[in-house]
């Protein structure tokens, strides 16, 4: 398998400016996850899916921020309009889910998103 | 809440060992899962830890205390690409939620 996909590997863009970054989760993964990661804050969980429902956006930091599932193989989240806050790397990541325990979450290379 | 705690650093050098620990404070705990971050790149898995006890996987073992609510990581044999960032990661069993700490800087010297 090729593993968890993002797209774009890198984005540049003005404040103000709509965002729209892309995951592909492995096949047969049941549940994907968008996380962003700065050095102020870490590893945040933004939002998570099981079966392409959203289970828990609590970590979406604002109206802002959207997410959609709309099959199993396809996830975007979206911004807009973009901040210079919004800076960070972004990461998608799957796993089997379905089950307590072990679940182990397979990452994507991550989104690098400048807002200037 | 959930709140997890572990070193924001630890240096060592080429062969030695290290621990590094963590301690958490969570509801629906399942277990505790350990990832590795080199600079630059994505999270990866290392190792989980169900049930009490220790797990080995090579040069790595992870240790779980339901009792005491911690768990450590335990890398032997350092070797100079064990330089990363390593997280603790708390299992909720929800569709396989898992609450990260903020991660220790593992950096290994010669």
């Amino acid at each position: 398998d090729a593993g968890v996909i993002q797209s774009p590997r890198h984005e540049v863009t003005e404040m103000g400016q709509e965002v729209t970054l892309r995951c592909k989760p492995i096949s047969g993964h049941n549940s994907l996850f968008w996380y962003r990661q700065t050095m102020m804050r870490g590893l945040e969980l933004l939002i998570y899916f099981n079966n392409n429902v959203p289970i828990d956006d609590s970590g979406m930091p604002e109206d802002r921020f959207s997410a959609k599932m709309p099959n199993a193989s396809f996830s975007t989240l979206k911004i807009q309009p973009s901040e210079p806050r919004d800076s960070a790397v972004y990461f998608c990541a799957s796993s089997r889910g379905g089950f307590a325990g072990k679940n182990i979450q397979y990452f994507g290379a991550g989104t690098r998103l400048s807002v200037l | 809440g959930q709140s997890l705690e572990q070193p924001s650093e630890v240096t060592a050098v080429e062969g030695a060992i290290v621990q590094i620990n963590c301690t958490y404070q969570t509801s629906g705990f399942y277990g505790l899962s350990w990832y590795q971050q080199h600079d630059g790149g994505a999270p990866t898995f290392l190792s989980y830890n169900g049930l009490d006890g220790l797990e080995e996987t090579g040069r790595f073992s992870s240790f779980l205390s339901r009792s005491d609510s911690y768990g450590y990581l335990l890398l032997q044999e350092l070797q100079m690409k064990d330089s990363a960032s390593y997280f603790c990661a708390v299992n909720h069993g929800n569709a396989g939620k898992s609450t990260f700490g903020d991660g220790t800087t593992l950096t290994v010297k010669p």
